[in-house]
């Protein structure tokens, strides 16, 4: 079965600071992947994904994600934070076409200080 | 345009009582699902329902039914509730496109705690 590894429960940033949030997965073929955003009190809403093609997928916001095979990574960057981007990330991944099961990660809670 | 509506919001249980979580969307998926939240565990899938009339485990499955009503609605129920069910819920939905589906629309949640 798939799964997704997000190492980092909380990382704090500066303002303007540029940001990496880590997501590692494991899947024996290249799988899809995403990135999902929680604001407080809300549901997630869609970030980014990636199923082929250009390894650097870019998505709202201002956000941008690299797919890395040899390293199962679907890393996500920013590179000047704003303070709404507090907010909790997860990443996740499904196996491919035909299966609907999206698996997620526990998420990295970000807080932003000015 | 409301997107994927869950009531209710917020709801406490006794142990053993039942409930139902309801969720409706109004965006013509096919795919349905429902999620829980658990701090520290990100969110895990209870069920889905891939199409109206189908459904199928999740990774959490254990007290919870599902019904699939119709193409917009996907209930959840607990019939004899426990404090381990303490959790925030989530609906979504999901529209299959060829090879590139997956994103998927998220109520506001359902938080559900039971004493």
């Amino acid at each position: 079965a798939q799964s997704v590894t997000q190492p980092d429960i909380h990382i704090t940033v500066s303002e303007g600071a540029s940001l990496e949030l880590r997501c590692n997965y494991s899947y024996g073929a290249t799988p899809y992947l995403f990135w999902y955003v929680q604001s407080p009190g809300q549901g997630l809403q869609l970030l980014l994904k990636y199923f082929s093609g250009d390894t650097l997928v870019q998505g709202i916001k201002g956000f941008e994600a690299e797919f890395k095979r040899s390293q199962s990574s679907f890393n996500l960057r920013k590179p000047s934070v704003h303070w709404s981007d507090a907010a909790e990330y997860f990443c996740a991944v499904r196996p491919g076409f035909g299966n609907e099961k999206l698996t997620f990660g526990t998420g990295t809670r970000l807080t932003i200080i000015p | 345009n409301a997107g994927v509506t869950q009531t209710p919001k917020f709801q406490v249980l006794k142990t053993g009582q039942s409930m139902t979580l309801q969720c409706a969307q109004d965006m013509n998926h096919n795919s349905m699902y429902w999620y829980r939240q658990d701090p520290g565990m990100g969110l895990r899938l209870i069920y889905y329902s891939a199409s109206e009339g189908t459904t199928d485990k999740g990774e959490v499955p254990n007290g919870y039914n599902v019904s699939r009503l119709n193409k917009r609605e996907f209930s959840l129920r607990l019939e004899s509730a426990a404090p381990s069910q303490t959790s925030v819920y989530f609906c979504a939905s999901s529209e299959r496109q060829g090879e590139n589906t997956g994103e998927l629309f998220f109520g506001e949640g359902s938080r559900l705690t039971v004493l």
